[in-house]
């Protein structure tokens, strides 16, 4: 049963537009959500998160949406870069400090 | 160091043998995670420590695993009689407190192959 799905295994966006990663989620009480990036033969590195009291964060080029009602985060990234490229996790949590992960959204950056 | 390190960072093993996985998180920190990520897949939740505790166990795929850590600091994943669908890259990470609040730093991993 995943709790933490991203139904687009992978994304292409021309560079300087905006890539827009879906992520959706099943279980009521996560209360924080969370994006890793990673590159190949790396460990995943932690871009943004937001708790379940905001409906908005951003950060430089990065922003994250969270609609409770639909249990639905995005991520957008603008403009997209070509270090951009890489596999992106959305990730959540509730009160036992537990983090799941969804299975991961490789976004390609075309020149 | 200055991150998350795991030793080995491959491991061929034969099957039904036991591998010991090892994890040094960044000195202070509390919270230690284990993941599996096996070909295709997310990030599988294994184990949560805080200090030396597990508060959750639940992720651990079956009673061939198991985890220990000591001195609030290095953390041993070991796998007995290994299978093939043991064969994964298994992620260390570490957080001042949790992850949940605070960033979670990941190390590079260890690429098992069991065959």
């Amino acid at each position: 049963d995943q709790q933490v799905k991203q139904n687009s295994p992978s994304l292409s966006v021309q560079e300087g537009r905006i890539s827009i990663l879906n992520c959706d989620y099943t279980n009521s009480m996560f209360d924080y959500f969370l994006w890793y990036k990673k590159y190949p033969a790396e460990g995943p590195t932690f871009l943004i998160s937001i708790s379940s009291i905001k409906d908005k964060n951003e950060d430089g080029r990065f922003t994250v949406f969270l609609n409770k009602s639909a249990k639905h985060l995005s991520l957008h990234i603008v403009p997209s870069q070509p270090g951009d490229s890489a596999v992106y996790f959305c990730a959540a949590s509730a009160q036992d400090d537990k983090i799941i992960f969804g299975k991961g959204t490789r976004l390609h950056i075309l020149p | 160091g200055a991150g998350v390190s795991q030793s080995p960072s491959n491991k061929v093993t034969e099957k039904g043998k036991d591998v010991e996985l090892r994890c040094d998180p960044i000195s202070g920190h509390t919270a230690l995670y284990w993941y599996r990520q096996r070909l295709g897949q997310g990030l599988e939740f294994l184990i949560y420590f805080q200090g030396n505790s597990a508060p959750d166990k639940s992720g651990l795929p079956s009673d061939r695993f198991s985890a220990e850590r000591t001195g609030e600091s290095v953390s041993t994943l070991t796998i007995q009689r290994t299978q093939q669908e043991d064969s994964a890259v298994y992620l260390c990470a570490s957080s001042v407190q949790g992850a949940r609040w605070t960033e979670a730093f990941f190390g590079q991993g260890t690429r098992l192959t069991v065959v």
